[in-house]
């Protein structure tokens, strides 16, 4: 089955900064790659995804790359705020008909110094 | 629009007894999936449930269960709970159909076994 790594477990950053993690997946039939937000006391938030018929996508501060050959995608942050301070988690996934379970990787605490 | 919604929001059981967790998706969504998170960890997969078929299965034991209602609301029913049965229970809704991949999730129910 699918096997999700994810580096760094911890980073600090001052604020304005940017925070890169990432990720390496094991199962080459993989074909989507989201990035989930989770603060204390709620559930994960989906902040960005990629597809693997993409190499980068971004979204405002954030912005996810793939490489397929070397299997490993990775999240940046630029200019990050205190509020971006929260356990960040990489999945990935081979969606088919037979629908699309998740394997995580085991989350990086990032926390933004004012 | 209501985002997923879980109930109860915490719980604490006793070794031996019975747990049903419920979760509401999106409305819209026809599938719902059951993830386990230990404290410190990644979200792990347990079932995914589309039109009320069961399209996956994580690893682990009989004693979890699940099953998906016509209005695609969905139960998570643990039997004989252990001391390790102790984490957060999310619930995730998607589409599956049409091209979409992502998977939203709810605040979670914490089960605390004594």
């Amino acid at each position: 089955g699918e096997n999700v790594e994810q580096h760094p477990s911890t980073l600090s950053v001052q604020e304005g900064d940017s925070a890169v993690i990432k990720c390496t997946y094991s199962d080459s039939a993989s074909n989507y790659f989201p990035w989930y937000k989770q603060e204390l006391g709620k559930g994960p938030q989906l902040i960005i995804d990629i597809r693997s018929n993409v190499g980068e996508k971004k979204d405002q501060r954030i912005a996810v790359t793939l490489n397929k050959t070397a299997k490993h995608f990775s999240l940046h942050i630029t200019e990050t705020q205190p509020e971006d301070s929260a356990v960040y988690f990489c999945a990935a996934s081979h969606r088919n008909n037979a629908g699309n379970m998740l394997t995580f990787g085991g989350g990086t605490r990032l926390m933004v110094k004012p | 629009d209501a985002g997923v919604t879980q109930s109860p929001t915490h719980l604490i059981k006793t070794r031996g007894q019975h747990v049903t967790l419920r979760c509401s998706p999106i409305s819209g969504h026809k599938s719902v999936s059951w993830y386990q998170q230990v404290l410190g960890q990644g979200p792990q997969f347990i079932f995914q449930y589309y039109e009320k078929e069961e399209r996956g299965r994580g690893n682990f034991p009989d004693r979890f269960s699940a099953r998906q209602f016509p209005n695609y609301s969905s139960e998570l029913n643990v039997n004989a709970l252990l001391l390790g049965d102790s984490a957060l229970y999310l619930c995730a809704s998607s589409l599956i159909r049409g091209g979409s991949y992502e998977q939203y999730f709810g605040p979670g129910t914490r089960l605390t076994v004594t």
